[in-house]
């Protein structure tokens, strides 16, 4: 696609709900980026893919939260049991091959409500 | 410990006046940096990029940023902000031995008649 793409775009939920949020990165990029992006925030960096790669987890901030990828394709963020702290807009971005691995593209992102 | 601060949280501007924003640095070898802004309502836009070479960098819609090695940091500039510069922005860094870019907090920038 043209663009690296998110949905659903909003999503409310009642606490104690599991949530899955998808990505679809740019065709051909290798690198997948997942960050939470709370009110009046920086950007927290959760989980990167990269090919068929382990994936780095070291910013998972608990074992409820999980992320999928399968090759070069799309991307689920799964969140079970999500508590009101969960709420934020979470972005995903993707990366070309080679050097210009490091330069990011993000998605408009998931704006997630726990009510 | 790897961070990356952006000192100032919020910045009010004239319209027309000039703009720097301060982005420095911790990390034991020189990262990769870029500069990100976020429009209301829009996802992030890379504005600009520094992976060697040139220490003053050119991006888009007018803006630049200076590498400074010895002060750890890598600020943005531009000589003349227009109303539609009124954004979040954010410096990142990424390591060179590593993966993921980390993120400042952000300067929320605003600018007035």
């Amino acid at each position: 696609g043209a663009g690296v793409s998110q949905s659903p775009s909003n999503k409310v939920t009642e606490k104690g709900k599991d949530v899955e949020l998808r990505c679809d990165p740019i065709s051909g990029h290798t690198a997948l980026y997942w960050y939470r992006q709370r009110l009046g925030q920086g950007l927290e960096f959760l989980i990167y893919f990269q090919g068929n790669s382990a994936p780095d987890k070291s910013g998972l901030p608990s074992d409820r939260f999980s992320a999928e990828r399968t090759g070069e394709s799309v991307s689920t963020l799964t969140i079970q049991r999500t508590q009101q702290e969960d709420s934020a807009v979470y972005l995903c971005a993707s990366s070309p091959p080679g050097t210009s691995n490091t330069e990011a593209f993000f998605g408009q992102g998931t704006r997630l409500t726990v009510v | 410990a790897q961070s990356v601060t952006q000192p100032d949280i919020h910045i009010t501007v004239s319209e027309g006046a000039s703009l720097e924003l301060r982005c420095n640095y911790s990390y034991g070898a020189t990262p990769y940096l870029f500069w990100y802004v976020q429009s209301p309502g829009q996802g992030l836009q890379l504005l600009l990029k520094y992976f060697s070479g040139d220490t003053l960098v050119q991006g888009i819609k007018g803006f630049e940023a200076e590498f400074k090695r010895s002060q750890s940091s890598f600020n943005l500039r531009k000589p003349s902000v227009h109303w539609s510069d009124a954004a979040e922005y954010f410096c990142a860094v990424k390591p060179n031995s590593g993966y993921a870019l980390n993120f400042g907090k952000g300067t929320s920038l605003l600018v007035t008649p």
